[in-house]
């Protein structure tokens, strides 16, 4: 949707493993993101990135890592370090410039289910 | 922290009526954008606002961006069976987003 892609859409994993998710886009844009989303609440920002090489913890890290080697891709590593991993994950982006300011553009989601 | 409200967290209308969510933050926001999220789906963008006080209109959809920059809300006039899902507010301060908590929108035909 909108140029950005998430794999896959349902990923099941035990506890104690890490585990990788994939975020591309071919919109072009600088700006990336990982938001968690749990049922009924509000998307909770993990990690943002601004530019190549360089990114930036969101309000929720611990137990996330990520990279942007890339400006198509911001790959998303859920480490056994995370207490409560089950949840939906979403990535965006954002047009270049503006410093956050343009809309964001979501891909379709990973839901994530750990036991 | 940084927190973003909205109320209310869920609302059940008749098709027809009229909806309305407010959000509101602890802290002065340089803009807010609204998204909407149907059900088993993903966010998608709606709105931006910038200026205190700016209203814009998108057909049914008035979304209002208080004098303060601290509250914004979103009102649907009549709704329709296709408004069912949840609306987000997020407010920009410096490079993050901070996500309201959502307003589950059901619509009864």
């Amino acid at each position: 949707d909108g140029g950005i892609t998430q794999s896959p859409k349902y990923l099941f994993r035990k506890e104690g493993q890490n585990v990788t998710l994939s975020c591309e886009q071919n919109l072009n844009h600088d700006a990336m993101y990982w938001y968690r989303q749990d049922p009924g609440q509000g998307l909770r920002l993990i990690y943002y990135s601004q530019i190549v090489n360089d990114f930036q913890k969101g309000d929720i890290a611990e137990g996330y890592s990520v990279s942007r080697e890339k400006k198509e891709s911001f790959p998303l590593t859920v480490t056994s370090a995370q207490k409560n991993p089950t949840a939906f994950y979403l990535c965006a982006s954002s047009p270049p410039g503006g410093r956050g300011r343009y809309e964001q553009y979501f891909g379709p989601g990973t839901r994530l289910t750990v036991t | 922290g940084q927190q973003v409200m909205q109320i209310p967290q869920y609302q059940h209308v008749q098709e027809g009526e009229d909806f309305t969510t407010y959000c509101n933050s602890s802290t002065t926001l340089s803009n807010i954008q609204w998204y909407k999220q149907r059900p088993g789906g993903h966010p998608v963008f709606l709105i931006q606002l910038v200026k205190s006080g700016e209203v814009k209109k998108q057909k049914r959809l008035t979304f209002q961006f208080g004098e303060a920059k601290k509250n914004s809300s979103l009102h649907i006039t009549a709704t329709q069976t296709t408004d069912v899902g949840t609306y987000f507010c997020a407010g920009l301060r410096t490079y993050k987003y901070i996500f309201g908590t959502g307003t589950r929108l059901k619509v009864l035909a």
